[in-house]
């Protein structure tokens, strides 16, 4: 078990709709980062947030975006979705520092299946 | 830009057999490398790192070494296992970047008792 945790497991919806998912980084890990995994893509970095303000950006569409709260959990909202959407949503923590690397964290991921 | 190039899957082997999986990448600084491993249904959890040239990460019989040289961090373990079986990613991460992680591929090892 990494620490981190991300809700839900699965998630089912239709193409149009928007989603919510939720991630809480390991306790005192102030970055948080989201991934998408994919057939077609791999696994691609779409964003970064450190201690609530967005610190790098990737490959993530305008149809998404991502916040971290004041508690430190984050949650990436993702709209008008396509089927090329259906994907493994990860989020991993990590302490951060600008100087140094800081081992990342995995949760579990979300799965997202768009019909 | 950064990337990762890892071989492609999937890798078939018996147990105890000899294991490479091979890694190159392109970074614009002097990144850290990663292998991350990923068993079915799960999430990613790091093998092993390396944060300098000639350093070499071993973990769990796995090793790699950081070889700026030829641009590489090969995976290697002398003796896979049934449990090996799993996804490997290899992956760095540019200190001038924000250290988010660029990944390669991933490669599926398949291992046969």
């Amino acid at each position: 078990d990494s620490g981190v945790t991300q809700t839900p497991k699965h998630l089912i919806t239709a193409t149009g709709q928007r989603v919510t998912l939720r991630c809480s980084p390991r306790s005192g890990d102030l970055s948080v980062y989201w991934y998408q995994q994919s057939l077609d893509q791999g696994l691609q970095f779409l964003i970064q947030y450190y201690n609530g303000e967005e610190r790098a950006k990737g490959n993530i569409l305008e149809r998404f975006s991502a916040q971290q709260f004041p508690d430190l959990h984050s949650e990436l909202n993702l709209s008008s979705l396509e089927l090329g959407d259906s994907a493994l949503y990860f989020c991993a923590s990590s302490l951060h520092t600008d100087m140094t690397y800081n081992e990342q964290f995995f949760g579990p991921g979300t799965r997202l299946t768009v019909l | 830009g950064n990337s990762v190039t890892q071989m492609e899957g999937p890798v078939t082997l018996s147990e105890e057999a000899f294991l490479t999986i091979n890694c190159t990448y392109t970074a614009t600084g002097y990144p850290s490398l990663f292998w991350y491993v990923q068993y079915p249904g799960e999430g990613l959890q790091l093998l092993l790192k390396a944060t300098k040239a000639d350093d070499k990460g071993s973990n769990k019989g796995f090793e790699a070494t950081y070889r700026k040289e030829t641009t590489s961090f090969h995976l290697e373990k002398g003796s896979v296992q049934v449990s090996d079986s799993a996804v490997y990613f290899c992956a760095l991460s540019d200190n001038n970047a924000g250290n988010m992680l660029t990944f390669g591929g991933g490669t599926r090892l398949m291992v046969k008792p």
